[in-house]
């Protein structure tokens, strides 16, 4: 039982490049997340999908895009890589009894 | 703009000592009330969540809610040097996917 796996873990890009995190959870949760956290702003929300087959913008939605693929799968695109999207990004999904997170190790994105 | 507001700290504790984390948020709405710990260069992980007003202990953690003024808070009993991280609240609505965290509150136990 793995939780929430995302990768990369680290990744450098260029301006303008494009790249896909990717998350994957195996504790048959329905409602997944994506967050960025930056120094002293705490978590901010990008997208989320409360099941297979929808997703719903969050607070930070603008220079992403979302696909769920599946109920385990939640991934987000960078479609073209700006500096201001240098950030550490949470994948999270949330279990249906307590309604907590449940978060990946994280994936440090810098965009040069 | 829903808004949770902690002290960013840094809190400073001798260890032993009893460490206090406060909280405020915007929307009165909010159901339920999450403290996650977040060690430096680690993902958040789960301490404690309260739906009730009151206190809820579990081990050397409290946590207490005041809805009627928007506020929950964290006691650290007995601090230890391994507290030290940065505690972030987070809130939630009834419908349980708005989430909106804190910035965090960053704790430090000294020897």
């Amino acid at each position: 039982n793995a939780g929430v796996t995302q990768t990369p873990k680290f990744q450098v890009l260029k301006t303008g490049q494009s790249m896909t995190l990717q998350c994957a959870q195996d504790m048959n949760h329905n409602s997944m997340y994506w967050y960025r956290q930056d120094p002293g702003m705490g978590l901010r929300l990008i997208y989320y999908s409360a099941s297979e087959g929808t997703t719903d913008k969050g607070e930070v939605p603008n220079g992403y895009n979302v696909s769920r693929l599946n109920k385990r799968e939640f991934s987000l695109r960078l479609e073209s890589a700006a500096p201001s999207q240098t950030s550490v990004y949470f994948c999270a999904s949330q279990g249906p009894n307590t309604g907590e997170l449940f978060f990946g190790e994280g994936s440090r994105l810098t965009v040069l | 703009q829903k808004e949770v507001e902690q002290n960013s700290g840094p809190l400073s504790v001798p260890e032993g000592a009893i460490a206090s984390l406060n909280c405020t948020y915007s929307d009165r709405g909010s159901q339920s009330f999450f403290w996650y710990r977040q060690y430096s260069g680690k993902s958040p992980e789960l301490i404690m969540f309260i739906y009730s007003n009151g206190d809820k202990e579990d081990g050397r953690f409290t946590a207490q809610l005041n809805k009627a003024s928007q506020y929950v808070s964290l006691l650290i009993r007995d601090s230890q040097p391994s507290d030290s991280a940065t505690y972030l609240c987070a809130v939630n609505d009834n419908y349980g996917q708005n989430f909106v965290f804190g910035p965090g509150t960053r704790l430090s136990v000294l020897p």
